[in-house]
Order: structure tokens, then C-alpha cells, then sequence
């Protein structure tokens, strides 16, 4: 199947510990994306690579660092987990053509206890 | 900077209704919109793609309209069911490349 993947689906985890979130897309897209939905359901981005390449880093603490091995792949690492990052992370992706639309993953429940 | 506002936040309506949610963005210059469905605890999930050529898309019980010179767009749902409740949500990408802005979303109640 053609999709944006990410990995895990769920993370529970302590105040302190260092993660991370996986996500893979097939499509042959070459912009990816990283977004926070919190808990009043709002969609912010974080990060935006286009070919592996860093083009949108938002206010986001530095304890998140996205990484890009190829432009099939984007991961977020996150240091030093606080109460507050407590959020669905989605990845997404988009075609090199301006009018392509966005693919989502199904997202990645985190919370920290 | 590109601002989106969904309304309403909330809709609720009888099952077999005609309802349409509404999308405002304040910057013109857009290459797209895309419109998404959100299950409680689940992803997005792409419905309808407008080109910011084209005045509207069409797919099955749902219409969606772009007027970029108004700074709108719609999603018009036929004969709504209680399957359609989700909620809905617009994005708008901006002339920078790789950013999409959000719209906060409507969430929509189809009741039998």
C-alpha cells in the first residue's frame, strides 16, 4: 500500500527519557512534514524537509531534532521529555508540485508521565 | 501571515440534512486547499483537493468551492448520515514553500 507510515502508533514514557518517532513514505513525495495536535485538537507544524533538506523549523524547543537520512524517511528524536510535549505527532507528506496535497500518517500518541 | 478560520467549531444536524462548512484564509495567494476528515482518535484523511485554478471539486455526497478573491472555500455534504460525523478540517498552503496552515476545524454531529 502507498502511505505515509509512522512508528509507534502509542508511546508512554517518563518525564526525562529521550524518544523517538519513525515515519516513512512511499509515495515518492519529496517534502515531509511534522505536526503537533494537542489536546484541543489544534494542528501546528514543526518541521517541514524537502529532500532531506530543513525548510520550516517553527518556534519548537531544541529538545526536538528531526533527522532525514533519505527523503523517503523523517524521524523525531525528542530529548528530555516534559508533561507538555503530551500530543498526537503527525507526519505528512507532499509532492515536489506546488498544487499537490498533503498525505497524513495516522499518527503517534505520546504521553509523558 | 497566512491565518484560517473554520466556522462554525461545532454543527450539529439530523441525520439526511444539506449543511456546509465554511473556510477563510486571509492571504489570496494560494496554490491549493485541501479539505480532511478527522475520526476521534485517528488520522487525516485527505477528501478534497482544489487547485487554486479551479472553483471547485467534487466526490461522491461532497462539493467543495474556492473563491480566492473572497478568501473562502466551502464543503457543501449531501443528505448527511451519522457516518459523516468527524471533524473537518481546511489547509491552506503558503507561497513559502513547505508550510501548510491549519484551519481549527468543525466538528460535526450527524444525529439519527
Amino acid at each position: 500500500d502507498t502511505a505515509v507510515s509512522q512508528t509507534p502508533k502509542y508511546l508512554v514514557t517518563q518525564m526525562g527519557n529521550d524518544k523517538s518517532i519513525k515515519c516513512e513514505q512511499n509515495l515518492g513525495h519529496d517534502t515531509m512534514y511534522w505536526y503537533k495536535q494537542d489536546s484541543k485538537k489544534f494542528l501546528k507544524i514543526m518541521f517541514s524537509y524537502n529532500n532531506k533538506e530543513l525548510i520550516i523549523n517553527e518556534t519548537v524547543p531544541n529538545r526536538f531534532s528531526p533527522k532525514s537520512p533519505d527523503k523517503a524517511h523523517l524521524n523525531l528524536h525528542i530529548n528530555s521529555l516534559e508533561l507538555g510535549d503530551s500530543a498526537v505527532y503527525f507526519c505528512a507528506s507532499s509532492p515536489k508540485d506546488r498544487g499537490g496535497g498533503y498525505t497524513f500518517g495516522s499518527g503517534t500518541r505520546l504521553t509523558v508521565v | 501571515k497566512q491565518e484560517v478560520t473554520q466556522i462554525p467549531a461545532a454543527l450539529s444536524v439530523p441525520e439526511g440534512e444539506n449543511l456546509v462548512l465554511n473556510c477563510s484564509f486571509t492571504d489570496s495567494a494560494i496554490y491549493n486547499l485541501q479539505w480532511f476528515r478527522q475520526d476521534p482518535g485517528k488520522g487525516l484523511t485527505s477528501l478534497l483537493l482544489i487547485q487554486s485554478s479551479q472553483r471547485e471539486q467534487t466526490s461522491g455526497r461532497l462539493n467543495a468551492s474556492l473563491d480566492k478573491s473572497s478568501g473562502r472555500s466551502t464543503l457543501y455534504i449531501a443528505a448527511s448520515q451519522p457516518g459523516d460525523s468527524a471533524t473537518y478540517l481546511c489547509a491552506v498552503p503558503n507561497t513559502n514553500a513547505g508550510k501548510s496552515t491549519f484551519g481549527d476545524g468543525t466538528t460535526l454531529t450527524v444525529k439519527p
